[in-house]
């Protein structure tokens, strides 16, 4: 079992905006302000796309963000594009583990 | 630019021994920590350790403590992945992965190693 909890999928049409949550505890997303997102497609490797909640890396697209509320943080899709469809998994620090990072189990983005 | 290349598929036997390994290219490989990522096929994302190159300092997920080897050799900046017993269970993809400094967490991804064990 992940210790943080992502919905297995969501889906939205070309255009509209679509929202990942990412809930842990206190003694992860809700203590600390370094949540990442990963994107995966299929036969790849996972990219970086959002760090410390909510900082984009160079080249990533500003139609992705990210923010946090309590004990869970949010990963936001706009203006939906066939090429969004693809794995998504969130990532924070944590105090309860070693290494001191775990993972959301992953949720699956379908563009209708 | 950072790259993490790591070494090819690999078809081994139950009982078999394994070592993969990941280069580092374009930054300074001794201060920068490597963990190693597991994905079962169909699956998730899975913390197995991670080590510091500068003086080989790992840590282990509990779930694989005892189970493989992580090391680094600062003269060739590569990270390895190491199995003395295989199983067939171990069948997944293995992906190395920078730490960016601090608490940030994965920065960048090796292009993964699909490891298959199989009788």
């Amino acid at each position: 079992q992940s210790a943080l909890t992502q919905p297995a999928s969501v889906s939205g049409s070309p255009g509209q905006s679509i929202t990942i949550s990412c809930t842990g505890t206190s003694s992860d997303v809700g203590d600390y302000n370094y949540v990442s997102w990963y994107q995966q497609h299929p036969g790849k490797a996972p990219r970086l796309m959002i760090y410390d909640v909510s900082n984009r890396p160079s080249g990533v697209s500003n139609r992705f963000s990210g923010s946090k509320s309590g004990n869970t943080a949010s990963l936001t899709i706009s203006g939906l594009q066939a090429e969004d469809e693809a794995d998504y998994y969130c990532k924070s620090y944590t105090s309860r583990s070693t290494p001191s990072w775990v993972f959301g189990g992953g949720t699956k983005l379908t563009v209708l | 630019e950072v790259q993490l290349v790591q070494s090819g598929a690999e078809v081994k036997k139950p009982g078999e021994s394994l070592k993969i390994s990941c280069k580092g290219s374009g930054y300074s490989f001794t201060t920068y920590w490597i963990g190693w990522v597991r994905q079962m096929p169909g699956k998730g994302l899975e913390w197995m350790g991670i080590i510091y190159p500068g003086d080989s300092d790992t840590r282990y997920s509990l779930s694989f403590q005892g189970q493989v080897t992580i090391s680094a050799d600062r003269s060739t900046s590569a990270a390895y992945l190491q199995w003395n017993s295989l199983k067939a269970s171990d069948t997944a993809m293995y992906y190395c992965v920078r730490l960016a400094g601090g608490y940030s967490g994965v920065d960048h991804w090796g292009q993964g190693t699909l490891v298959t064990v199989s009788s």
